[in-house]
C-alpha cells in the first residue's frame, strides 16, 4: 500500500463547471501522476509532477491543469467540463527504479 | 512515437494451465519494463518488474524479456479464476520517471 488517495471517488457534473481532483500521499514521493483511463485507449497520461510547484504535460493535458503546492497533494483541474472527459481518472506516484503505484481512482461523469 | 503493443483479447484459458501474455514495444533503447493486472472497477496494481533479458519467476508468476526482438511476455502458471483480469504491459520512455502504457489484455480462465 503505497499511501494514496483520491478525492471525491465518484462525482457527476455538469458541462461547463469547474471540477478539481486531489491525490494525496503519506510518503513524501517526488513523482506524481494523473492518468484517465478509457475503454480502447488504455491509461494516458493528463499530467504529471517531479517536485513542488514543478509539473509537466502528458499527451492527453489539453482542457485539464495540475497543481502541487505541496508533497503530498497533486490537484487535477477540468476548468470547464466537457462530455468527452467523463472517464476514470487514476492518479499514481513513482517509487524505487520508476515503478508506479495507483491510487483507487475518481470515476467523473460530465453530464 | 514510442508505443507499446498488446493483443487486446480476450484471452481465454482453462483453469490450471498456462496463460501466456504478449507485449511488444518500439524503443529499442527501453531499459525498464512493468507487468501490472487490473481487475474490473479497480486500479492497476503491479506484478512483477523485469531489467534484464531472460526469465524472472514469482510464485506463479514468469515475465520473459527480450530485448533484440523487443517483446515482454507474462506466463501464469496454474490459471485460477481470480486470474482473470486485464493485464497492462509498461515500458519505460525517455523522459525520467514516465511509462508507455499498453492497451491490456483482458484475460478470462474459465472454471
Amino acid at each position: 500500500d503505497a499511501g494514496i488517495t483520491q478525492s471525491p471517488r465518484h462525482k457527476v457534473t455538469e458541462t461547463g463547471t469547474p471540477v478539481t481532483l486531489r491525490c494525496h500521499q503519506t510518503e513524501n514521493h517526488r513523482y506524481m501522476y494523473w492518468y484517465r483511463q478509457d475503454p480502447g485507449h488504455g491509461l494516458r497520461l493528463i499530467h504529471y509532477s517531479y517536485g513542488v510547484k514543478d509539473t509537466d504535460k502528458g499527451e492527453v493535458s489539453d482542457g485539464y491543469s495540475v497543481s502541487r503546492s505541496k508533497t503530498e497533494d497533486f490537484l487535477l483541474t477540468l476548468e470547464s467540463a466537457t462530455s468527452s472527459q467523463t472517464s476514470v481518472y487514476f492518479c499514481a506516484i513513482s517509487v524505487a527504479s520508476d515503478t508506479q503505484y495507483f491510487g483507487p481512482g475518481t470515476r467523473l461523469t460530465v453530464l | 512515437q514510442k508505443e507499446v503493443e498488446q493483443n487486446s483479447g480476450p484471452l481465454s484459458v482453462p483453469e490450471g494451465a498456462i496463460a501466456s501474455l504478449n507485449c511488444t514495444y518500439s524503443d529499442r533503447g527501453s531499459q525498464s519494463f512493468f507487468w501490472y493486472r487490473q481487475y474490473s472497477g479497480k486500479s492497476p496494481e503491479l506484478i512483477m518488474s523485469i531489467y534484464s533479458n531472460g526469465d524472472k519467476e514469482d510464485g506463479r508468476f514468469t515475465a520473459q524479456l527480450n530485448k533484440a526482438s523487443q517483446y515482454v511476455s507474462l506466463l501464469i502458471r496454474d490459471s485460477q479464476p481470480s486470474d482473470s483480469a486485464t493485464y497492462l504491459c509498461a515500458v519505460k520512455g525517455d523522459s525520467n520517471y514516465q511509462l508507455i502504457w499498453g492497451a491490456g489484455t483482458k484475460l478470462i480462465i474459465k472454471p
